[in-house]
């Protein structure tokens, strides 16, 4: 079974800019959950989908958004892009089955902004 | 809210010998999910071990195990015959366990700890 798969794994962009990285998560996994992790704040959490809705959101700003697509793919954008937004994004799928969680992620994200 | 604090920013282990990693947390739900996480210089962040907070018998994966201790409110994970390819941030992470639809499974981590392993 393919793993949870990023794109673009590496990214340079320009203050001001906007940005869409995408997740494609473990076939069969309908909850994707983003993560932006940085030398100082560590590993924080944007936010989480299911089933196309989002369920839970981070204390990140207006600029990070995201949405699921029917096939459990997502895209998290970020706006008017800042220094400090330079981090690895990284996506998590998973499933539920019982007592048994799973949380698979991907490779991530590099996003350096300039 | 709930937090993770990982007190040992490195660590350094020789290969062969025994390290054990702390992590305590605070929370004030009864039910949850700990977890260590690995991850590599690759970046690509690798589920090492788990730990349901209801269950009594101290998770055990091959050459990983963790001491979970309820009451105090710590995790810490013990890795027995260190290899050289256990090299890497260890992270430890909380989720609770409430997740039904609509419910969040949201990870919260500790900052990490650097395992460096001396051959």
């Amino acid at each position: 079974k393919a793993g949870v798969t990023q794109t673009p794994r590496y990214l340079i962009k320009t203050r001001g800019q906007q940005v869409t990285l995408s997740c494609s998560p473990i076939s069969g996994h309908r909850s994707v959950s983003w993560y932006q992790q940085t030398p100082g704040q560590g590993l924080q959490f944007l936010f989480e989908y299911f089933s196309e809705t989002q369920r839970n959101k981070g204390n990140f700003p207006g600029r990070f958004s995201g949405r699921q697509f029917s096939n459990s793919r997502s895209e998290m954008n970020v706006s008017t892009l800042e220094l400090g937004d330079s981090a690895l994004y990284l996506c998590a799928s998973s499933y539920v089955l019982g007592s048994t969680y799973e949380q698979y992620f991907g490779p991530g994200t590099r996003l350096t902004v300039t | 809210a709930q937090t993770v604090t990982q007190s040992q920013p490195e660590m350094s282990v020789q290969e062969a010998e025994t390290v054990t990693l702390s992590c305590t947390y605070d929370t004030s739900e009864s039910d949850y999910y700990l977890f260590w996480y690995k991850q590599p210089p690759s970046r690509q962040m690798i589920l090492v071990i788990r730990q349901e907070a209801y269950k009594q018998q101290n998770a055990t994966e091959n050459r990983f195990s963790v001491n979970f201790q309820k009451a105090a409110k710590s995790f810490s994970l013990k890795i027995s015959d260190s290899q050289l390819g256990d090299a890497a941030m260890y992270f430890c992470a909380y989720r609770s366990a409430f997740v039904v639809e609509g419910g969040s499974e949201k990870l919260v981590f500790g900052k990490g700890t650097k395992l460096t392993v001396n051959p």
